[in-house]
């Protein structure tokens, strides 16, 4: 099964600078989808960001991008120029392979979730 | 507008009592999904279904019961067995490979 470990239950930034959530993974598939989720106050889950596994280049977003190594099975979303607004809470999820061998319907696993605090 | 909406808001259990939890969907996507978020935990999945009359058990799905008598609705009861039902609820839905769309969620708890 797979598994996905965020080890930072709380992070802050001061307005205007940069951070790094990290998230780790365990998996044995060699095709698969990796997100970031952002859930605010309102714990409306919204989707941040995505990669897809066969690819080497990294992700971005605007202001958010990811840091994907694969061999390292490691996943960490960098926000810059950070903003009030971003102070959420951040899931990094895994996506498998489809659930059934018909249809499209897939598991996300999440993480534990990282609390980014943004300051003045 | 297109989207998934998750009724109600706020839902009271008492002892020994069964409650549904909807989810509505107008986004014409085939798959649908139940999560439950617990404080300091991600979220788990209850249930899943790909199409109508289909519907398949999760990591957690004890305690839980589901239909998907029609493509657009998905609604979930949590019954008297599930013996820690406050949580989170939300619904998710998909369609093809494009990653999953979540309602704003249903918090369950216990009178």
């Amino acid at each position: 099964a797979q598994t996905v470990t965020q080890s930072q239950p709380e992070m802050s930034v001061q307005e205007a600078e940069t951070v790094t959530l990290s998230c780790t993974y365990d998996t044995s598939e060699s095709d698969y989808y990796l997100f970031w989720y952002k859930q605010p106050p309102s714990r409306q889950m919204i989707l941040v960001i995505r990669q897809e596994a066969y690819k080497q280049q990294n992700a971005t977003e605007n202001r958010f991008s990811v840091n994907f190594q694969k061999a390292a099975k490691s996943f960490s979303l960098k926000i810059s120029d950070s903003q009030l607004g971003d102070a959420a809470m951040y899931f990094c999820a895994y996506r498998s392979t489809a659930l059934r061998p018909t249809g499209t319907a897939s598991k996300l696993t999440f993480g534990t979730g990282t609390r980014l605090q943004v300051t003045l | 507008d297109g989207g998934i909406t998750q009724s109600p808001k706020y839902l009271f259990r008492k002892e020994g009592q069964n409650v549904t939890l909807s989810c509505e969907q107008n986004l014409n996507h085939d798959a649908m999904y139940w999560y439950r978020q617990d404080p300091g935990q991600g979220l788990r999945l209850i249930y899943y279904s790909q199409i109508v009359n289909d519907f398949q058990k999760g990591d957690i799905a004890e305690g839980y019961s589901v239909s998907r008598e029609k493509k657009e609705s998905f609604p979930l009861t949590v019954t008297s067995a599930q013996k820690n039902p406050t949580a989170f609820y939300l619904c998710a839905t998909s369609r093809g490979v494009q990653p999953q769309h979540f309602g704003d969620g249903t918090r369950l708890s216990i009178l």
